[in-house]
């Protein structure tokens, strides 16, 4: 059963960069690892999602080390409205593909 | 172009009583999913629906709740005889057929279900 820890909650600055570290130490082999976002009173937002080494988009990056038994989500200079909470996404490993699980999530908290 | 539509927004019901939510996934998605948060929490995986196959269940809480999904499409979360623990914000999803492990799931607003 895949499993992923995250810290609860994060602080930060407006113009800072922030790094969201996910464990998931039971990941297999052919797994993804996605990141999503959430605004309070909305459903969740695809961010980025990768297999190993680094992954860029216009929104984020996403490092993962060679035994990918973590997961690292960049945010470069956050702004206000990044504040929301983000979760790192794997599969259940023995179920659907679509039998999903969610970490806990970390909510983010940018202050000016 | 159109987005993962959920009615109702709002649903508030007696205990004991019936509910169905409905959802509207993107056109073209094969993929369909059905989710729970409760106030505070994280999403809670519930039913899974891929192409004419089966349908994964396993994340449904107990035998009153049950999921169809009609013509590959619209798709109708059944609460019956509901109970206050039953109170959280339903939220639905959808995506392309997945590749291997690759997907993007696209939600919806979600159906916000308070049982007094």
């Amino acid at each position: 059963l895949a499993k992923t820890t995250q810290p609860i909650s994060m602080d930060s600055y407006e113009g800072q960069e922030v790094n969201i570290t996910c464990s998931h130490n039971n990941i297999a082999t052919n797994d993804y690892i996605t990141w999503y976002q959430q605004f309070p009173s909305q459903g969740p937002r695809f961010i980025i999602q990768g297999y190993k080494t680094k992954v860029t988009n216009e929104v984020a990056s996403l490092f993962i080390p060679a035994d990918r038994k973590s997961s690292t989500l960049s945010l470069p200079r956050v702004s206000l409205s990044d504040t929301a909470v983000y979760y790192c996404l794997l599969p259940n490993y023995g179920g659907s593909q679509g039998n999903l699980i969610f970490g806990k999530g970390t909510k983010l908290s940018v202050k000016p | 172009g159109a987005g993962v539509s959920q009615s109702p927004s709002n649903k508030v019901t007696e205990k004991g009583k019936d509910v169905e939510l409905r959802c509207d996934p993107i056109s073209g998605h094969t993929a369909l999913y059905w989710y729970r948060q409760s106030l505070g929490q994280g999403l809670e995986f519930l039913i899974y629906f891929q192409g004419n196959s089966a349908p994964d269940k396993s994340g449904l809480p107990s035998d009153r709740f049950s999921a169809e999904r009609t013509g590959g499409s619209v798709s109708t979360l059944t609460i019956q005889r509901t109970q206050q623990e039953d109170s959280a914000v339903y939220l639905c999803a959808s995506s392309l057929e997945p590749e291997g492990s690759l997907y993007e799931q696209y939600f919806g607003p979600g159906t916000r279900l308070t049982v007094t």
